[in-house]
């Protein structure tokens, strides 16, 4: 299974780091997808991350503001939020992703952590 | 960047009703387009990929077809624990992008 933590409250401008663990598989053999769902609404595709941590993408929503990275040797991956906005209050999650499109591609996902953004 | 748009973004339906929902691509994307349901408080679960490959454990009466611009969810016999939200989403090239959503609901 997969874990996000870091989530809480936060004021606009303020940052926020996010963490994803695994357990029952090792996380260095997987591209991170970070998704995020705003209460109420749809689900939106946030940043990804390569294994090896040489490719990083993100959506025009995060660009310049958030930053994904991983630490293999600690199993980890993390997502910076920066410059938070009201408009990035969702629940952050992350999902495994082997590479390639098969049985386990998007298959496990976090249970999420919420990121609220409020003064 | 590839926009998708996901219609309807609300139904009303019946069990055993057949249900359709569609996906449509701003280009080309293949066959890189994958089906996900939403149960409220739930974690997304992912139901197909690459567009018509149906994940194990997901009830033959989902399916999908379509390829380039024009996907389409078919639910055959709809089931009282299919009332909920779908979701399409593009995996061509990044950035990946969800449909608006479809929310089913009975009639």
């Amino acid at each position: 299974q997969l874990m996000e933590t870091g989530g809480g409250v936060v004021q606009p401008g303020r940052s926020l780091r996010l963490s994803c663990s695994a357990s029952g598989f090792t996380l260095s053999d997987y591209v991170i997808q970070w998704f995020r769902q705003a209460p109420g609404k749809g689900l939106e595709w946030v940043a990804a991350i390569s294994i090896d941590g040489s490719r990083k993408y993100y959506a025009d929503s995060a660009k310049g503001r958030f930053t994904v990275s991983r630490d293999n040797f600690a199993n980890t991956v993390a997502l910076q939020l920066t410059s938070l906005r009201p408009a990035d209050t969702a629940v952050y999650y992350c999902v495994r992703d082997p590479g390639y499109v098969g049985v386990d591609w998007l298959d496990i996902w976090g249970q999420g952590t919420l990121v609220s953004v409020s003064s | 960047d590839i926009q998708v748009t996901q219609s309807p973004s609300a139904m009303s339906a019946s069990v055993g009703d057949r249900v359709t929902i569609t996906c449509r691509a701003s280009q080309d994307i293949g066959n890189s387009l994958a089906w996900f349901q939403q149960k409220p408080g739930k974690v997304p679960r992912r139901l197909i990929h690459t567009s018509y490959n149906l994940q194990g454990g997901v009830p033959s009466r989902f399916s999908g077809s379509g390829s380039g611009t024009e996907f389409t969810l078919t639910i055959n016999g709809l089931q009282p624990e299919d009332f909920t939200t779908y979701y399409c989403l593009q995996h061509n090239s990044y950035p990946w992008k969800f449909g608006q959503g479809t929310k089913v609901e009975v009639k």
